[in-house]
């Protein structure tokens, strides 16, 4: 069965870097887009990004343009995602999610983010 | 960006009620809306795909409709296991965007 399982949680310094992971199984990972989306304040969802893992290429949200680093390690399917020069409005819940076709099939179980000194 | 207006925010509903969710998009797209349940602690799952087609798995009781900008999300009696977060997602146009979402409460 499909599924996509995103590291731990993290507790990062203002100013600070993150990358996360998220690994996929089930499925033939090169096959699929691989979306990230940020839950803030525990409701509201929004799309980062998304890269295909079979070329590498990325389409992202303007808003998370700078903000947001996508790669993949094809060897072992897995998608990772940086978030650099971390502030308090980067404190979220981030998700991977498998996008097929126009819809998102399958998620992760979520990585909860907390930037604090 | 595609702005999605949701409504109602939040609403309560007693078991074996019929709900409905709308989801207003700022321009049309063209039946390209998803509808995701999110449970509390929970991943969102993927409900309802091409503005009408159930996903596998998914019970009958939740159906989409709608076009153009205008779609909406029925579950045809409220079960206990329907209470959660409720949010529509536009997929017609990048940036993707979800609407702010619906809190569905059992009464």
């Amino acid at each position: 069965q499909v599924k996509l399982l995103q590291s731990g949680a993290a507790l990062v310094k203002p100013g600070a870097s993150v990358k996360m992971s998220c690994k996929a199984s089930g499925y033939t990972f090169t096959d699929y887009w691989v979306s990230w989306v940020k839950q803030s304040h525990g409701k509201s969802l929004e799309w980062i990004g998304e890269i295909y893992p079979n070329s590498g290429a990325t389409n992202f949200n303007e808003k998370f343009k700078g903000k947001a680093t996508l790669t993949v390690d094809k060897s072992t399917s897995t998608a990772y995602m940086e978030l650099s020069r971390l502030t308090s409005e980067d404190s979220a819940i981030y998700y991977c999610t498998r996008r097929n076709w126009e819809l998102f099939d399958y998620w992760g179980q979520g990585v909860m983010v907390t930037v604090s000194s | 960006d595609i702005q999605m207006t949701q409504s109602p925010a939040s609403l309560s509903a007693s078991l074996g009620e019929t709900v409905s969710i709308e989801c207003l998009a700022s321009e049309g797209i063209s039946n390209d809306l998803a509808w995701y349940q999110q449970k509390s602690g929970k991943s969102p799952q993927l409900l309802i795909y091409a503005a009408s087609r159930l996903q596998d798995g998914v019970p009958s009781r939740f159906s989409g409709s709608g076009s153009g900008t205008r779609y909406s999300l029925k579950i045809s009696g409220m079960q206990p296991e329907d209470e959660a977060d409720y949010f529509c997602q536009q997929s017609y146009k990048y940036p993707y965007t979800f609407g702010a979402g619906t809190k569905l409460e059992l009464k």
